[in-house]
């Protein structure tokens, strides 16, 4: 049963600070890692994915990969407090042939950026 | 382009019920995913649907069951409602060959 793990938080940043979120997965084989983003009482928005070690920037937000420890990070660079929502990270889970899998979803970390 | 859509957006029932939930895929997309968030958790995978057929399920009784129509619209209907079936029901599209998935807004379903 492959399993994700987050800290639910909350994380307080001040405005303007980097917010680091964490994320562990247990199953070694994953090869793609989804960040997304949920707002209090909205569906969430995917922000962030990444498949391969190392870094990926887009605009504040960056994701980092490492394989080996089983760990993806989301940075999210002069935090505003529109970030502040969940964030949720997630792996595929099985694949059923002919399309893809379902996702499996950590409880997520409750970022909270203070003005 | 036109996103996820779902219906309806709020939906109040009691125990013993049935309800039917709907969800319209993004334009292209031709898989459908349901899942179920509790208050505080991560949505949980319900089933998914690829070519009018249920391709994978997560560890929901049978009561939980769909349908997936010629134009990928999907439905989610829920037999004998519980208690703890109170959640957000999300309906993701996904394109095919991609792990990416795409919320829609969701359901809010509350059983008294």
């Amino acid at each position: 049963q492959k399993e994700v793990e987050q800290n639910s938080g909350p994380l307080s940043v001040p405005e303007g600070a980097i917010a680091s979120l964490n994320c562990t997965y247990s199953d070694r084989g994953s090869q793609s890692f989804f960040w997304y983003r949920q707002y209090s009482g909205k569906s969430p928005e995917l922000i962030m994915f990444i498949y391969s070690n190392g870094d990926k920037e887009d605009g504040r937000f960056t994701a980092q990969l490492n394989k080996a420890s089983q760990y993806v990070s989301l940075l999210i660079r002069d935090s505003q407090p529109s970030d502040s929502a969940t964030y949720l990270c997630a792996v595929p889970g099985m694949n059923y042939g002919g399309s893809q899998g379902n996702l499996i979803f950590g409880k997520g970390t409750k970022l909270s950026v203070k003005p | 382009e036109t996103g996820v859509t779902q219906s309806p957006t709020h939906l109040i029932k009691t125990r013993g019920q049935q309800v039917t939930l709907r969800c319209s895929s993004q334009s292209g997309h031709n898989t459908v995913s349901w899942y179920q968030q509790a208050l505080g958790q991560g949505p949980q995978f319900i089933f998914q649907y690829y070519r009018e057929e249920e391709n994978g399920r997560g560890n929901f009784p049978p009561r939980f069951s769909g349908l997936q129509f010629p134009n990928y619209s999907s439905e989610l209907n829920v037999n004998a409602l519980e208690l703890d079936d109170s959640a957000l029901y999300l309906c993701a599209s996904s394109p095919g060959g991609s792990d990416e998935q795409f919320f829609g807004p969701g359901t809010r379903l509350t059983v008294l």
